[in-house]
């Protein structure tokens, strides 16, 4: 069954600090991976996504993530962090049946320290 | 342009009442998704649509949980006897096209309390 895990609840870093959030997945063919942002109040937000190709993607806000399909991982990476970075975030995959629906991990909340 | 939108932003009910919950996709997209988002985990998938019809449903929980979409715009979530478990928030996605997976766009979703 497709499954993704996020293994970090919560991770508190210093503004201007690196930020790595990890993802795994599981899931039997090429996935299609998806971060998105989820800020309170507000809706999901999509910051980048991994169909094919390069597996280095750039997204919005300065953030990418790197596909590794020997780890089946999917981390989510930002140089620099900034105090408005401080929101949940999820990692989820794309199932190609009936629905095209994404499966989603269950978070990782990010304190960003001033 | 306009987003996905969802009424009511908040919506505090009774146990054993009936509620609906609406969503306003983003203008001409054809695929619109339900998930539901309990306190502390991701969005879990509910129901999706392609058109007006239910293409997908093997998301909801059991049958005190419909939706409906006639116009193929407008999609209505609704729930009958409603349950203190169905607390959470109800969100709604939509996608230009149902063919294939392409980047879902969420609505800031409607938190359901029931007491």
């Amino acid at each position: 069954a497709q499954s993704v895990t996020q293994p970090d609840i919560h991770i508190t870093v210093s503004e201007g600090a690196s930020l790595e959030l990890r993802c795994n997945y599981s899931y039997g063919a090429t996935p299609y991976l998806f971060w998105y942002v989820q800020s309170p109040g507000q809706g999901l937000q999509l910051l980048l996504k991994y169909f094919s190709g390069d597996t280095l993607v750039q997204g919005i806000k300065g953030f990418e993530a790197e596909f590794k399909r020997s780890q089946s991982s999917f981390n989510l990476r930002k140089p620099s962090v900034h105090w408005s970075d401080a929101a949940e975030y999820f990692c989820a995959v794309g199932v190609k049946d009936s629905s095209y629906k994404l499966i989603f991990g269950s978070g990782t909340r990010l304190l960003v320290r001033p | 342009g306009a987003g996905v939108s969802q009424t009511p932003s908040n919506k505090v009910t009774e146990k054993g009442k009936y509620v609906e919950l609406r969503c306003d996709p983003i203008s001409g997209h054809t695929a619109l998704y339900w998930y539901r988002q309990s306190l502390g985990q991701g969005p879990e998938f509910l129901i999706y649509f392609q058109g007006t019809g239910a293409a997908d449903d093997s998301g909801l929980p059991n049958d005190r949980f419909f939706a409906v979409r006639p116009e193929g715009s407008v999609s209505t979530l609704k729930i009958q006897r409603t349950e203190r478990g169905d607390s959470a928030v109800y969100l709604c996605a939509s996608s230009p096209t149902g063919t294939g997976i392409h980047e879902q766009y969420f609505g800031p979703g409607t938190r359901l309390t029931v007491t």
